[in-house]
């Protein structure tokens, strides 16, 4: 079974500059989360899908980050205007379920983003 | 925040068994325990999900105690590829929220 693909696994960019990352879940996993993961830290959520729907955004500084999951498969979390203190991996995790009493969530690799 | 507590890090010799502890003192009587792990450069990779039993698959096993107040994780015989980052969770039911998780070094 293939797993989360994500691309790219590394960005560099500038700050102000804008990046997206795209994200391939386990097919059939209705569920799509986005992480933050700083240097040191373990992973924040940014936002979760249940198919095309935004369960919970709370945590996603919405000034600049944007995400979209059209169709309910593939998504992608975009950055605009970046600035230095995003520079972290971007996590993408799927899970077949949501809200339900087990959660298993399986992960991709991420992408590492850099801001310079 | 997180709602588990656990060391910042352990080590463990190669060959031998590896428990690492995990503290949630505030878990509700629905909240199962997940712990995963992530080696350098990698995402999360899960290991093991409980209620209130013990569980046991092939890669570990998960002991939860009667008041379910902490669990341990045990890597029955560690080896230099288990050397990770591990995070013990406790699941709201919709989203988990990761501590800075345990760093275990197996030593050869």
């Amino acid at each position: 079974e293939a797993g989360v693909a994500q691309s790219p696994r590394y960005k560099i960019i500038e700050k102000r500059q804008s990046v997206a990352f795209w994200c391939n879940p386990i097919s059939g996993h209705a569920t799509l989360y986005w992480y933050q993961q700083i240097l040191g830290q373990g992973p924040k959520l940014l936002i979760q899908f249940q198919n095309n729907g935004v369960v919970d955004d709370s945590q996603l500084p919405k000034d600049r980050f944007s995400a979209e999951r059209l169709k309910g498969v593939d998504s992608t979390l975009k950055i605009q205007p970046a600035k230095l203190e995003d520079s972290a991996v971007y996590l993408c995790a799927s899970s077949l379920v949501w809200a339900g009493r087990e959660n298993e969530q399986y992960f991709g690799p991420g992408t590492r983003l850099t801001v310079t | 925040d997180a709602k588990t507590t656990q060391p910042t890090s352990m080590d463990c010799a190669e060959g031998r068994a590896a428990n690492l502890p995990c503290n949630h003192s505030t878990i509700s009587g629905n909240e199962y325990v997940y712990w995963y792990r992530q080696i350098h450069s990698q995402g999360p990779q899960y290991i093991i999900h409980g209620l209130k039993n013990n569980e046991t698959n092939e890669m570990a096993s998960l002991i939860i105690t009667e008041d379910r107040k902490s669990s341990t994780l045990i890597l029955p015989h560690a080896t230099l590829r288990d050397t990770a980052v591990y995070y013990c969770i406790v699941d709201y039911g919709q989203n988990f929220v990761f501590g800075p998780g345990t760093r275990l070094s197996v030593l050869p």
